[in-house]
């Protein structure tokens, strides 16, 4: 069972927005502003989209977009694009004692 | 542009010591944070630790007794060794870096069988 709790699956339409979340505990995502989404699609290494829960890396289009509120942080996807059809997955930091927790991945598809 | 690299056997037989290793091209391993992570078949991402550039190590408390990771900056080389292996360590084994949650850079993956 992983430490994050995020939804198998999600789905949209071309050019529509979704959102997946990421549920965790004040003990990691709720306590730290180091939240991290990572696109994976199949057979290939991940590839970071959205760091410290609201900044993207050079090159991520701003389709892409974090959040946070609470211990639940957020990617929302929008203008869905058929090379969005991928595995998502979030990680935070949680503290010294176990530093790095990965949510479960959801699977994004594009109808 | 960094790159990373793993090798290492891709058979490990069950109670033996897997090892693997990642090489860091193209950027320094100074002041960074140098992780494993791994994803077994079919399934999500597992983070297995990490080291700083300094040698000080963090580990999945899941795999804490059975796991190495170690750092040679002189090679730009951080390796793995995970020991008593089962069937449940079979998986695809990333080198990623530079800090505890941003990977930037990631290794092609290297899928490890246990197997006899």
């Amino acid at each position: 069972q992983s430490a994050l709790t995020q939804p198998p699956s999600a789905s949209g339409s071309p050019g529509q927005s979704v959102t997946i979340s990421c549920t965790g505990t004040s003990s990691d995502v709720g306590g730290y502003n180091y939240v991290s989404w990572y696109q994976q699609h199949p057979g290939k290494a991940p590839k970071l989209m959205i760091y410290e829960v609201t900044k993207r890396p050079s090159g991520v289009p701003d389709r892409f977009s974090g959040s946070k509120s609470g211990n639940t942080a957020s990617l929302t996807v929008s203008g869905l694009q058929a090379d969005d059809e991928a595995d998502y997955y979030c990680v935070s930091f949680a503290g010294d004692n176990n530093p790095v927790v990965f949510g479960g991945g959801t699977k994004l598809t594009v109808l | 542009q960094v790159q990373l690299q793993e090798s290492g056997p891709g058979l490990v037989k069950p109670s033996e010591t897997l090892s693997l290793t990642c090489t860091v091209s193209g950027g320094s391993m100074n002041n960074y944070y140098w992780s494993w992570i791994r994803q077994p078949p079919g399934k999500g991402l597992e983070w297995v630790g990490y080291i700083y550039y300094s040698g000080s190590a963090s580990y999945n408390p899941s795999l804490k007794s059975r796991v190495t990771i170690s750092l040679d900056t002189s090679k730009k080389q951080f390796s793995l060794r995970l020991s008593s292996v089962t069937a449940a360590d079979t998986a695809v084994y990333y080198c990623a870096g530079p800090y505890r949650v941003t990977q930037y850079y990631w290794g092609q993956g290297t899928l490890v069988t246990v197997s006899s």
